[in-house]
């Protein structure tokens, strides 16, 4: 156990709707970090927060977005939802900047 | 952050030791490298970290070159549950803001 939850465990949604993924971070780390991991496209960064402000930003796509509250969980909100997003989606989590992460158990999201 | 390259599986059987070899020929000096454990549908565990040299802990060694163009993780006397994708990254240990996947090294273990 890793110490970052992330719920929930499983979404089956329909193409067009919208999605909000939540992370809790391990106690004390101010950084969390977004990921998605497809079948033919392995696990992409998606987005890093750092103690409530946007620090880096990778392969997320427009309809894609997040934030960090200022109790430092994580939301990964999803809009507009095409099948290909169906997908692993992780949170990880670290202290300070550079450290180790941390991930968690993931949201599993299938789009119909 | 640096490219590394690993071979994309491996088989090995129970209480044999494996040995993982990444190649990152471009990496640079401040340049961390880090080792992840993914089993089917968890998220990736964090396995290992070193610079230089050699690294142990209570679940693998990680052997580093002079040159620090290639590493390897060495994994004790396998047994079943080792099976899982690892996965080596380089990168420097101050900006690692975001971790890049290459595709892995699928190591499967026989009974």
């Amino acid at each position: 156990d890793s110490g970052v939850t992330q719920t929930p465990k499983h979404l089956i949604t329909a193409t067009g709707q919208r999605v909000t993924l939540r992370c809790s971070p391990r106690s004390g780390d101010l950084s969390v970090y977004w990921y998605q991991q497809s079948l033919d496209q392995g696990l992409q960064f998606l987005i890093q927060y750092y103690n409530g402000e946007e620090r880096a930003k990778g392969n997320i796509l427009e309809r894609f977005s997040a934030q960090q509250f200022p109790d430092l969980h994580s939301e990964l909100n999803l809009s507009s939802l095409e099948l290909g997003d169906s997908a692993l989606y992780f949170c990880a989590s670290s202290g300070q900047l550079g450290e180790t992460q941390y991930f968690g158990p993931g949201t599993r999201l299938l789009v119909l | 952050l640096a490219k590394t390259t690993q071979p994309i599986s491996m088989d090995s059987y129970e209480g044999q030791e494996v040995n993982i070899t990444c190649s990152h020929n471009n990496i640079a000096t401040n340049d961390y490298i880090t080792w992840y454990q993914q089993f089917p549908s968890q998220g990736p565990r964090f396995i290992i970290q070193g610079y230089k040299t050699k690294v142990t802990n209570e679940v693998a060694s990680l052997f580093i070159p002079a040159d620090r163009k290639s590493s390897t993780l060495s994994l004790p006397r396998v047994s079943l549950s080792d099976t899982a994708v690892y996965y080596c990254l380089v990168g420097a240990h101050y900006n690692t803001d975001k971790l890049i996947f290459g595709t892995g090294t699928r190591l499967q273990v026989f009974p």
